[in-house]
């Protein structure tokens, strides 16, 4: 089992311009989420998904995007970066009722903005 | 804003216990947890306490919840160099299948010989 995985790990971006992080899942966890974690704050989430097909905000949602076209994969997006968004990406995952409902994170997505 | 209050900073000798305290704010929350996360890595479950329990303990880690104050600290004896990293305390909040986790700042833990 490789648990989370991200990708990319680290990435350099111009303002105005556009990615996408992948995150991918190899535990059949229903839920995934996408946090940012910057200096001096707690990790602080952008969206989640509960299920194949549906997305929710999250406590900081304005500039990004998801998507959870497979089960397995819950992508974010940045349409147009800002410098704001200067970050460390986090995706995780979980199962309802299960150990917990523990929380199972990636290894993170360095992201500068320019 | 943070709900969940951690100090920022521990510095402890290697071999003494060290504990670090949070507070949180939802009486209602039903599990708390501790994650540690090591430079440049993503975080770690440490470990998690129902919040009926007062008490629980895995090895060297002890998790003590006072619900009436709502404070939850993470005791680690005999503490070592390779348990230098920022520890996070987070709260679950919500109920019937959405598992929102709210977190603290996280405390940074330097053990020195």
């Amino acid at each position: 089992n490789a648990g989370v995985t991200q990708t990319p790990k680290f990435r350099v971006l111009k303002t105005g311009q556009s990615m996408t992080l992948l995150c991918a899942q190899d535990m059949n966890h229903e839920y995934m989420y996408w946090y940012r974690q910057d200096p001096g704050m707690g990790l602080r989430l952008i969206h989640y998904s509960v299920g194949e097909g549906t997305t929710a905000k999250g406590e900081v949602p304005d500039g990004y995007n998801v998507s959870r076209l497979k089960k397995q994969n819950f992508l974010l997006g940045l349409e147009s970066a800002a410098p704001s968004q200067t970050s460390v990406y986090f995706c995780a995952s979980s199962t309802p009722g299960g150990g917990g409902e523990t929380q199972y994170f990636g290894p993170g997505t360095r992201l500068l903005v320019l | 804003g943070e709900d969940v209050e951690q100090s920022l900073f521990l510095s402890v000798r290697e071999g003494d216990s060290s504990v670090i305290n949070c507070t949180y704010t939802d009486s209602s929350s039903t599990y708390l947890y501790w994650y540690k996360q090591e430079p440049g890595a993503g975080l770690q479950l440490l470990t998690y306490i129902f919040s009926n329990m007062d008490m629980k303990q895995d090895q060297r880690l002890t998790v003590l919840l006072n619900k009436k104050d709502k404070h939850l600290s993470l005791r680690i004896a005999d503490t070592q160099t390779g348990d230098s990293a920022i520890y996070f305390c987070a709260e679950r909040r919500g109920s019937g299948g959405y598992n929102k986790l709210i977190f603290g700042a996280g405390t940074r833990l330097a053990v020195h010989p």
